[in-house]
């Protein structure tokens, strides 16, 4: 079952930073959190991943708390092709299963 | 990047066949494969992971007679689903794990598969 509590939806205007919150609160200490983002009828795409310290890349910044217990995915200057679902998903630590969320479906306003 | 290809990426059957869809790690060699179904205005719901050279374990609720997994080789997963009736429409996915890296997560672009 999924581990990962998302709103569902956000809006965020064209240029804007969007901020993405996700609660998993019953992390554990070896399990990383992934994110992952859906735009309609294609598969998921990789965005960012992190243990413990916040991380960025050319695409996103991944902000994790100190407890772990929650997580922010930062697009720094959004864009309307950043419209999609997004999930946050906490890989298991027994089979490396992915167990997705309900996501958040983030609208990118013009 | 790792890119997996799946293929077909739609198929329409009628009731009562069965329907094999594939998903090819294409530069990377993956050790597991996931399968995932998606139904519209959905997540997607993990169906089974699949380690090469051994049977698939299927998530709870996911009939294995009726969802036959194969994964024979580094680089294919074959998801084959048999006597299709109409409520097995849905968008299938599969991701792959590289082997080399062990955290590289690639899905596939999907394939939709109606059943009429």
């Amino acid at each position: 079952d999924a581990k990962t509590t998302q709103p569902p939806s956000m809006d965020c205007a064209e240029g804007r930073a969007a901020n993405l919150p996700c609660n998993h609160s019953t992390i554990s200490g070896n399990e990383y959190v992934y994110w992952y983002r859906q735009i309609h009828s294609q598969g998921p795409q990789y965005i960012i991943h992190g243990l413990k310290n916040n991380e960025t890349n050319e695409m996103a910044s991944l902000i994790i708390t100190e407890d772990r217990k929650s997580s922010t995915l930062i697009l720094p200057h959004a864009t309307l092709r950043d419209t999609a679902v997004y999930y946050c998903i906490v890989e298991t630590n027994t089979g490396n299963q992915f167990y997705f969320g309900t996501g958040t479906s983030l609208t990118v306003i013009p | 990047g790792a890119v997996v290809s799946q293929h077909p990426s739609w198929v329409i059957c009628k009731s009562g066949t069965s329907v094999k869809i594939e998903c090819r790690s294409l530069d990377f060699q993956a050790t597991t494969m996931f399968w995932y179904r998606q139904f519209p205005k959905q997540s997607l719901m993990l169906m089974a992971t699949s380690n090469e050279g051994s049977k698939a374990t299927y998530e709870q609720g996911v009939e294995k007679d009726k969802f036959l997994i194969n994964h024979a080789s580094l680089t294919l997963s074959t998801l084959t689903v048999t006597s299709a009736h109409p409520e097995d429409s849905s968008f299938y996915i599969c991701s792959a794990i590289d082997a080399a890296l062990g955290w590289s997560y690639t899905f596939g672009s999907g394939t939709r598969l109606t059943v009429v």
